[in-house]
C-alpha cells in the first residue's frame, strides 16, 4: 500500500544553516506529494506541494522536488531563521481520497 | 489563519460519558476529514466526507460516529471511549476530494480520556 517514510527527528540547527529533511514514498499510480508545517499549538499548515514528477514545489524559501526515479520529495531550504522552528510533515495523496503522512520531524533553529 | 475551527480546544472525558467534537469551515469547501494525531505516529485519516456525504470510513471503532449535516459542519461523537484513543483530533477541509486537492486544517481538540 501506500506510505510515506521521513528522517527522524529532532533536528537542531543553527540560524542560517541550510536544511534537508529527507521524505521517501510507496505509492502506485501517480500521488501528489505536500509538506505541511505545524507550530506549537496550531493545525497544519500547507508548505508547498507537487503533483507530478520533476514538478518543484516552493514556498518561503523552501524548496522540494517530485523525484519518481527515487520516490523523493525532500524538503530544503537555504538559511533558516529560528521562525522555522516547527515539526515539519510530508504527505501523499492519491485518487482513492486518502491522504498519507509521515511521523513528522521536529525543527529547532537557535540563534 | 481561521478557515477552519474547532471547538472545543481541549476536551477531558471519562470513559462512559458521551461527547461531541465540533469543526466549521469558512472556506466554501465541499469535503471535510477527520484525522487522529498521536505522538510519534503517522497522523492517521478517520472520516472523509464531500458533499454531506462519507465517501471513506478507514476501519474506524465504533465508538467514533461522525456526522456532516452540511458542506460547512463536521462533528464527531465519541461514546465509551479507551484511554488510547487520547490524542489530538484534526479537522480538514479541501476544495474537493482527490490528489489535487490540499487541505486545510484547524487547530485540533486535544482529548483526554481518563
Amino acid at each position: 500500500g501506500n506510505s510515506v517514510t521521513q528522517m527522524e527527528g529532532p533536528v537542531t540547527l543553527s540560524e542560517e544553516a541550510f536544511l534537508t529533511i529527507n521524505c521517501t514514498y510507496t505509492a502506485t499510480g501517480y500521488p501528489s506529494l505536500f509538506w505541511y508545517v505545524q507550530y506549537p499549538g496550531e493545525g497544519l499548515q500547507l508548505l508547498l506541494k507537487a503533483t507530478k514528477a520533476d514538478d518543484k514545489g516552493s514556498n518561503k524559501g523552501f524548496e522540494a522536488t517530485y523525484r519518481k526515479e527515487t520516490t523523493s520529495f525532500h524538503l530544503e531550504k537555504g538559511s533558516v531563521q529560528v521562525s522555522d522552528s516547527a515539526v515539519y510533515f510530508c504527505a501523499l495523496s492519491d485518487n482513492r481520497n486518502q491522504f498519507y503522512f509521515g511521523t513528522g520531524t521536529s525543527l529547532t533553529v537557535i540563534p | 489563519e481561521t478557515g477552519v475551527t474547532q471547538t472545543p480546544r481541549h476536551l477531558v472525558m471519562g470513559m462512559t460519558n458521551k461527547k461531541s467534537l465540533k469543526c466549521e469551515q469558512h472556506l466554501g469547501h465541499n469535503a471535510m476529514y477527520w484525522y487522529k494525531q498521536s505522538a510519534k505516529k503517522p497522523l492517521e485519516l478517520m472520516f472523509v466526507y464531500s458533499l454531506e456525504e462519507r465517501v471513506e470510513n478507514n476501519s474506524v471503532p465504533s465508538r467514533f460516529s461522525p456526522e456532516c449535516p452540511n458542506s460547512s459542519h463536521l462533528f464527531l461523537h465519541l461514546h465509551t471511549l479507551q484511554p488510547e484513543d487520547s490524542a489530538l483530533y484534526l479537522c480538514a477541509s479541501s476544495q474537493g476530494v482527490g490528489r489535487f486537492y490540499e487541505q486545510y486544517f484547524g487547530p485540533g481538540t486535544r482529548l483526554t480520556v481518563t
